[in-house]
């Protein structure tokens, strides 16, 4: 356990639907990422929050929404996705500013786009 | 953006023998690298860390060798043991005002009992 939970692990959906993945860190960390895993690709950052506000967005498609209601949660929210889009997403959180600022990933979200 | 590259994708070792898993950087401001493993189905798991005013940190049977004139750091396990199975990655990050890891494609390593 490395104290940064997702949830939930497994999901298939439609490309009409929408659906939610959820992360949740108990390190007292103050930044939050998610990351896309494809096979046989190096990890694509997706995003990042840095004391709940938005600092980085990767040029990633608006069909992925993100929300950070707290330095503790962190959603990215799905809709009307493609089966490109199938992969594994990956959480991740860090103490921002500290000099070894350490990223803790959770266990996935392994997403299937039917 | 950096490049990290893993020289071999793929290792086989006898279990008991040592590993060494090598990664190569593009960033020479890289001031601070992180090692992962990542078993299947898992995130990836945090290894051990080295700082760049250091060229050399050991850990629980890992040992991390930094040599910043090639831009060069390796991982060494020692006796290997079939639970070292997994994917390992090396992550540099971009420098000292910089939170972004960069990942490569990482190193499959299969320990043959």
């Amino acid at each position: 356990e490395t104290g940064v939970t997702q949830t939930p692990r497994h999901l298939v959906m439609g490309m009409t639907n929408k659906k939610s993945l959820k992360c949740e860190q108990h390190l007292g960390h103050n930044a939050m990422y998610w990351y896309k895993q494809s096979a046989k690709k190096p990890l694509e950052l997706m995003f990042v929050y840095s004391l709940e506000e938005r600092v980085e967005n990767n040029s990633v498609p608006s069909r992925f929404s993100p929300e950070c209601p707290n330095s503790s949660h962190l959603f990215l929210h799905l809709h009307t996705l493609q089966p490109e889009d199938s992969a594994l997403y990956l959480c991740a959180s860090s103490q921002a500013g500290a000099s070894t600022d350490t990223q803790y990933f959770g266990p996935g979200t392994r997403l299937t786009v039917l | 953006g950096e490049s990290v590259g893993l020289h071999l994708p793929t290792l086989s070792v006898q279990e008991g023998d040592n590993s060494i898993i090598n990664c190569a950087y593009s960033n020479s401001a890289s001031d601070y690298f992180i090692w992962y493993k990542q078993e299947s189905g898992k995130g990836p798991q945090f290894i051990i860390d080295i700082r760049s005013n250091m060229d050399k940190r050991q850990g629980q049977r890992v040992t991390v060798l930094l040599n910043k004139t090639v831009k060069h750091l390796s991982l060494q396990i020692a006796a290997t043991q079939p639970g070292d199975s997994a994917v390992y990655f090396c992550a540099p990050r971009g420098g000292s005002n910089d939170y972004k890891l960069s990942f490569g494609a990482g190193t499959t390593v299969t320990v043959r009992a």
